[in-house]
């Protein structure tokens, strides 16, 4: 994993409520990136960050948020969760001329 | 802007069978190439990556795919498959240079058969 850990592994949530994901990082990497995954889709980008407090959108952007008050960290908030924001979330790293892309481990996330 | 198809969602093999799996990639500039592989209820593994070096690259666990510019492909092959491989494997583009983001195909797992 390169040094990326994922909080909280697993999460059951209601619709409506709030959801924050954490992205811990300790190989200081400048970019980092928030995919969702889900059957028949692959993977597909969220949000991501080029530094602190630079975040951009990824191709489903929509009912997500993101933050990145350090380095070390870049949070993933599900301001009012669906269901269809049901997913196994994956945070990784940029890719660079001399660094690998590496993936966190996932967050299985479920809102019923 | 970059794209990547793999064509079809599941893949059947028997053991010591052959594996191919396709991907053909489009993209505005010359592009890095990747494949991944995910066990069950893990994260993403590099198992290989083209970066314009040799057109036939070489990854860990036996597997390899070739780079064809002409057919905008980065098929991966296996001689032989064992039953340890069976898994889900994404094939990834970015474009050349810089920070960049990943673009994954939708995925292909592959069983493998005794």
């Amino acid at each position: 994993d390169a040094g990326i850990t994922q909080s909280p592994r697993h999460k059951v949530t209601e619709t409506g409520t709030p959801v924050t994901l954490r992205c811990h990082q300790t190989e200081n990497h400048r970019y980092m990136y928030w995919y969702r995954q889900d059957p028949g889709h692959g993977l597909r980008l969220i949000h991501y960050s080029y530094g602190v407090k630079d975040t951009d959108k990824g191709e489903v952007s929509d009912g997500y948020s993101v933050s990145r008050s350090k380095t070390e960290d870049f949070l993933l908030t599900l301001e009012s969760a669906t269901s269809s924001q049901t997913s196994v979330y994956f945070c990784a790293n940029g890719l660079t001329w001399d660094t690998e892309a590496f993936f966190g481990q996932g967050t299985r996330l479920t809102v019923v | 802007a970059q794209s990547v198809t793999q064509l079809g969602s599941h893949v059947s093999v028997s053991e010591g069978a052959l594996v191919l799996l396709r991907c053909n990639y489009s993209s505005s500039v010359p592009p890095y190439l990747f494949w991944y592989v995910q066990y069950p209820n893990q994260g993403l593994q590099l198992l290989l990556k083209y970066t314009s070096a040799a057109t036939l690259v070489k990854g860990i666990n036996g597997f390899e795919a070739e780079f064809k510019k002409s057919e905008t492909s980065f098929h991966l092959t296996k001689p032989s498959a064992h039953m340890s491989d069976a898994a889900e494997y994404f094939c990834a583009v970015s474009a050349k240079g810089g920070s960049e983001k990943l673009v994954f195909g939708k995925g292909m797992k592959l069983t493998v058969n005794p």
